[in-house]
């Protein structure tokens, strides 16, 4: 059974840093390319990041790059978000998601696994 | 950057109805598209993916149609449990691999 288990949210003062994780289990993480994206509240969903299977290639929506960091750790099947320099518009839920059936592409919807998302909040 | 538009914003339909949602991208994408539904408090869900193929365990009403620049997501006749937003995404030119802004299809 797949599971993508986030965790790592909370609230957070503008300027201030967070790091989000994702446990995975029941897929061959270490072969698949892994995505963040995320959803302010009552808005849409955003795309925000991929990392490559075995993490040496990363990707970033604009608004993130120097900003957010995405990293894994495939001894342990985890992959992270480092959030630093965090905004007023940085606050949504975030998610893991994997749509790679290990094929090499980042994304081609063979398989469809996202986590249950974890609440970022930043606010003085 | 590709941006994807999508109309309605929203959707009134009646249960048994027949909807269909729209999905334009800002340059052609061939068939790189896929469509999601979101309810309150859940992730989204795949639905259809390069542009046309029904994703595992969707059912026959959803079908999707379209290439290049246009796109099409239509429901046969909505069931209770269709009420929810829709997005489409594609992953022609990335990054970013965009979302539209979604549709919501709701009740009459």
């Amino acid at each position: 059974q797949v599971q993508l288990e986030e965790s790592g949210g909370g609230v957070v003062q503008p300027g201030g840093s967070l790091r989000l994780s994702c446990a995975a289990s029941g897929f061959t993480f270490s072969t698949r390319a892994m995505h963040w994206v995320r959803q302010a509240p009552g808005k849409g969903l955003e795309w925000v990041a991929v990392i490559s299977y075995d993490g040496s290639n990363t990707y970033y929506t604009d608004s993130v790059k120097g900003r957010l960091t995405i990293s894994r750790d495939n001894s342990k099947n985890t992959l992270y978000l480092q959030m630093n320099s965090l905004r007023g518009d940085d606050t949504a839920v975030y998610y893991c998601y994997c749509g790679s059936t290990g094929s090499g592409y980042y994304l081609e919807w063979g398989v469809d696994y996202w986590g249950q998302g974890t609440l970022v909040t930043v606010s003085s | 950057e590709i941006v994807l538009t999508q109309s309605p914003a929203t959707l009134s339909l009646s249960p048994g109805e027949r909807a269909t949602l729209s999905c334009r991208a800002s340059q052609s994408i061939s068939s790189y598209l896929a469509w999601y539904q979101q309810k309150p408090g859940q992730a989204p869900r795949l639905l259809i993916y390069d542009a046309s193929n029904r994703a595992t365990g969707i059912p026959a009403r959803f079908s999707g149609s379209g290439s290049g620049t246009d796109f099409t997501l239509t429901i046969s006749s909505l069931e209770p449990e269709d009420y929810a937003v829709y997005y489409c995404q594609q992953r022609s030119s990335w990054p970013p691999f965009n979302f539209g802004p979604g549709t919501t299809v709701d009740i009459k």
